[in-house]
């Protein structure tokens, strides 16, 4: 079945970047998300990016998307200690579901 | 305010003992989802839900029912829990099936004992 896998921990300095990365099954993903998780909380949305796309910028936020490799990343710049959470990806259903596959998340710890 | 809300938040229970774990939102959304959390095995989906008395298994559907009766609500029932379904479990919905967020509720964290 389909598979998306991440490593499991990241721990990175305050101010430094953190790259979070992400290997995806199903080359006809429409759509790639990156949700995050605070302790205690529900997901939310970080951002997504189109398969058409290559690379997507918001802020502090670059996804990087290869598609031959099926391969994501998050980059996150100036990390913070408020970015310690875990961060999912995911990948669009197929068509005509709404069967959602998660990453295992990964743990990104930032040290003050 | 918009919001996927979920009841109870906390449970501890017994095997076999039959429990409901309630899911409501108030966005109008057509699609509805109930994914458990386990470490190192990320979110699993259960079962969803593209519209009202519209349900289809997910990846870990063992052990779990479903109903989708009306539109806001989206309740898990487990008809005689056991131990392995000790989990965090969350419901969230959407608008659209893909190409934008899922509202996740705050979870629910299950004991069975």
């Amino acid at each position: 079945g389909e598979d998306v896998e991440q490593s499991l921990f990241l721990s990175v300095r305050e101010g430094d970047s953190s790259v979070i990365n992400c290997t995806y099954t199903d080359s006809s993903s429409t759509y790639l998300y990156w949700y995050k998780q605070e302790p205690g909380a529900g997901l939310q949305l970080l951002t997504y990016i189109f398969s058409n796309m290559d690379m997507k910028q918001d802020q502090r936020l670059t996804v990087l998307l290869n598609k031959k490799d099926k391969h994501l990343s998050l980059r996150i710049a100036d990390t913070q200690t408020g970015d310690s959470a875990i961060y999912f990806c995911a990948e669009s259903p197929p068509s005509g579901t709404y069967k959602y596959i998660f990453g295992t998340g990964t743990r990104l710890k930032v040290l003050a | 305010e918009a919001q996927v809300t979920q009841n109870p938040r906390y449970l501890i229970t017994v095997t076999g003992k039959k429990l409901t774990v309630t899911c409501s939102q108030n966005m109008n959304h057509e699609y509805m989802s109930w994914y458990r959390q386990d470490p190192g095995l990320g979110l699993r989906q259960i079962y969803y839900s593209m519209n009202v008395e519209v349900t289809d298994k997910g990846d870990v559907p063992e052990g779990y029912k479903v109903s989708r009766k009306e539109k806001r609500n989206f309740p898990l029932i487990l008809e005689s829990p056991s131990p392995n379904q000790t989990s965090l479990y969350f419901c969230a919905s959407s608008l659209k099936r893909q190409g934008e967020t899922q509202y996740f509720g705050p979870g629910t964290r299950l004991l069975v004992l």
